[in-house]
C-alpha cells in the first residue's frame, strides 16, 4: 500500500515568488493535515481537513498561505508570496483513526 | 491547550548501551501520547503510542515508553541501541477529542560504534 505522497521533495524559491506543494493521501483516509517544521523545532499543524472541508485552520497565515483540498482526496498548499521565514519542511499527513497519523516525506522549502 | 518539553536535544550514546529519552507533557484534559521517529531524510513513522490501559508500551524494534500520569511524562527507553537507531525522536500529545498532534522540539539520538 503506497504512503503518503508529496511533492516536490525540494523547493528553492526567490522571495515574493509563489511556490505550491501537492500532497496525496493514503486511500480512504478522510482526515488530511498540512503541518510546518522549522529548523530544530517539531512539526506545527497548519490546517486539518475532514473530507473537503477545513476543520481547524487557526494556525495558517492567512495573508498569504492558502489550501483546497478537492474531492476529499488531493490537497495543494500555497504561498504567495514567499518571504524568507517560510524556509522550512511542509509535512503532509493522513488518517482513519484519530490516533494513528501517517506522514509524508515532505518538502523542503528554501526561500532565497 | 497542550505542550510537550523534550529537554535534550541531542543524545550521544555508545552502541549496546541502554538509552532513555525523557518527554514531559502539560495539559489541562486527557491526552493520547506518541512517540514519532524520524530517520535521516524520511517522514516521521510512528514508533509508539498510549491511549488507555497499561502504561508501559513497546514498539516493534525494542523500544518501550511508560506513560507516568503523577509526572506527566512519558519517557522512552531502549535498553541496547543500534547503529540503525540513529535518528530523530520526537514526542506528541493530543487531547481526546482532538486530533491536532502537539510536538515537542526533537531529539537527536546519535551512537556511537
Amino acid at each position: 500500500e503506497a504512503g503518503v505522497v508529496q511533492s516536490p521533495r525540494y523547493k528553492i524559491i526567490e522571495k515574493k515568488q509563489p511556490v505550491a506543494f501537492w500532497c496525496n493521501p493514503i486511500s480512504g483516509h478522510n482526515t488530511l493535515y498540512w503541518y510546518r517544521q522549522n529548523l530544530g523545532q517539531g512539526p506545527e499543524l497548519l490546517i486539518r481537513y475532514e473530507n473537503e472541508e477545513a476543520v481547524d485552520d487557526s494556525q495558517l497565515p492567512k495573508d498569504r498561505f492558502s489550501a483546497e483540498r478537492l474531492k476529499g482526496v488531493d490537497s495543494t498548499l500555497k504561498i504567495q508570496p514567499a518571504e524568507l521565514g517560510d524556509s522550512a519542511v511542509y509535512l503532509c499527513a493522513s488518517s482513519l483513526a484519530p490516533t494513528e497519523a501517517f506522514f509524508g516525506q515532505g518538502t523542503r522549502l528554501t526561500v532565497v | 491547550a497542550q505542550s510537550v518539553t523534550q529537554l535534550d536535544s541531542q543524545v550521544p550514546v555508545f552502541e549496546e548501551a541502554p538509552v532513555e529519552l525523557r518527554c514531559n507533557y502539560s495539559s489541562s484534559v486527557s491526552v493520547y501520547l506518541f512517540w514519532y521517529v524520524q530517520y535521516p531524510n524520511q517522514g516521521l513513522q510512528l514508533l509508539l503510542k498510549y491511549l488507555s490501559g497499561s502504561t508501559l508500551v513497546e514498539s516493534i524494534n525494542g523500544f518501550e515508553a511508560e506513560f507516568n500520569k503523577s509526572q506527566t511524562s512519558f519517557h522512552l527507553r531502549k535498553p541496547s541501541v543500534h547503529i540503525s537507531d540513529t535518528a530523530e525522536y520526537f514526542c506528541a500529545v493530543s487531547a481526546f477529542g482532538n486530533e491536532k498532534l502537539t510536538f515537542g522540539t526533537g531529539t537527536r539520538l546519535t551512537i556511537i560504534p
